[in-house]
């Protein structure tokens, strides 16, 4: 089973900065299968990136996604108040332990 | 915009078996491949099943023995059953539908339903 490993756990900053997210894979994984999803308190999680960097359906062009093999990058840039979530990244058929974007 | 919602009993003894339907409004069922996801403050998210419309499955590895997925395509609905609970199996279960073209992901989901098993 392929562990995902994110980091930092929490990320600490002010809206309007730029927000660095990483998922560190055990074992290569295809770029065709990695995906992020954020989640907001008493919400299901919400599909932002697919394919490692395609947006979902309605996702604003601040978040980005890239990566390959086994490190890969969520990019938030220019955070709104409404970014302030937990994110967490996937790959068939797990998910990573999520990574908390809080306000500084 | 496709709608899903779960529905089942919220709590269950242990040995008992859970049973969980997931009906979809705004949408077709098929053509698509529909998804079971838990999460608990324990285990986080956590991947259950899948099952694609025409009623082929896929099952986690560590769950297999005990979960079954059910399509109905005529009500548009699928459904999930796990035997043998324990308080382990206490979480949020999350309907969702996975990607038409990234299959892997899971693009639209339900709101949630907490089951607890408790004696």
């Amino acid at each position: 089973e392929i562990v995902l490993t994110q980091s930092p756990g929490t990320l600490s900053l002010s809206p309007g900065e730029r927000a660095t997210l990483s998922c560190r894979a055990s074992q290569s994984v295809t770029s065709t299968y990695l995906a992020w999803y954020q989640q907001k308190p008493g919400q299901a999680p919400r599909l932002l990136i697919y394919g490692t960097s395609s947006r979902a359906t309605g996702i604003p062009d601040r978040f980005s996604g890239s990566g390959s093999g086994t490190d890969f990058t969520l990019t938030i840039n220019r955070l709104e108040p409404e970014d302030f979530a937990v994110y967490y990244c996937q790959q068939p058929w797990t998910f990573g332990q999520g990574t908390k974007v809080e306000i500084k | 915009q496709v709608q899903l919602q779960e529905s089942g009993p919220g709590l269950l003894k242990p040995s008992e078996t859970l049973s969980l339907t997931c009906t979809v409004s705004g949408g077709s069922i098929s053509g698509y491949y529909w998804g079971w996801i838990r999460q608990s403050p324990g285990k986080g998210l956590e991947w259950i099943a899948y099952i694609y419309y025409t009623g082929s499955t896929n099952y986690n590895p560590s769950l297999r023995s005990r979960v079954t997925m059910s399509v109905d395509t005529s009500n548009n609905q699928f459904s999930l059953k796990l035997t043998s609970v324990t308080a382990a199996d206490t979480a949020m279960y999350y309907c969702a539908r996975h990607h038409m073209v990234a299959t892997v992901a899971f693009d639209n989901w339900g709101q949630g339903t907490l089951v607890t098993v408790s004696s």
